[in-house]
């Protein structure tokens, strides 16, 4: 049963850079699968905000691409999410998911992580 | 960019009765990338529908999936009462994308 788990500060400035990690557990990163993240504001609806292969192939959302790394550790079997110069309007619930290869569905995520951008 | 729009915004039933989301795509998308999320407060969206009429794992027969091209739809054939929460279509066409969502929520 593969589980996923953010982690990364709550509370970032603004014209930071946001930090996520989502460690994967249950299932190797190198199996096949794309991994990805994916925001949701406080009560909007949700926002891919990108996805990686484990050869290190990414697929960004090309509203955010200018402002967004995603990167894999296979070794740690983790992968990681940093948005640059953020803003208020950043301010959202960041989940980390699995992506099937074919379907292109996001079938396992992880609960989610809160990040504020505030001074 | 493909644009998903849901509707209704809101659906107001009783346990029992039968639920019909849209979602309606701004230019055809594969029926291969077209899947429905379910949402409820504090929890992260669970994979209800894949390639447009595929039943996740372990998810009931009362949730169905159809649709083609540009016009999908996800029924619940008797809504129970854990079913009352926010729907989300998304697609994989081209980018990724997700509708607006629609709450169903108890009449």
């Amino acid at each position: 049963q593969v589980q996923l788990q953010e982690s990364g500060p709550g509370l970032v400035k603004p014209s930071e850079t946001l930090s996520l990690t989502c460690a994967v557990s249950g299932y190797s990163i190198t199996s096949g699968y794309y991994w990805g993240w994916i925001r949701q504001p406080p009560g909007k609806g949700l926002e891919w905000i990108g996805s990686i292969y484990h050869s290190g192939s990414t697929y960004y959302n090309p509203s955010l691409k200018s402002r967004v790394t995603i990167s894999v550790d296979t070794s740690k079997n983790q992968f990681s999410l940093k948005l640059s110069s953020v803003t208020a309007a950043d301010t959202a619930v960041y989940y980390c998911a699995r992506r099937d290869r074919n379907w292109g569905s996001l079938d396992s995520w992880g609960q989610g992580t809160l990040v504020t951008v505030s001074s | 960019e493909i644009v998903l729009t849901q509707s209704p915004g809101t659906l107001s039933l009783s346990p029992g009765e039968r639920a019909t989301l849209s979602c309606r795509a701004s230019q055809s998308v594969s029926s291969s990338y077209l899947a429905w999320y379910q949402q409820k407060p504090g929890q992260a969206p669970r994979l209800l529908i894949y390639g447009a009429s595929n039943r996740a794992t372990g998810i009931p027969d009362r949730f169905s999936g159809s649709g083609s091209g540009t016009d999908f739809t996800l029924t619940i054939s008797r809504l129970e009462p854990e079913d009352f929460a926010v729907y989300y279509c998304q697609q994989y066409s081209s980018s990724l994308t997700f509708g607006g969502g629609t709450k169903v929520e108890i009449k």
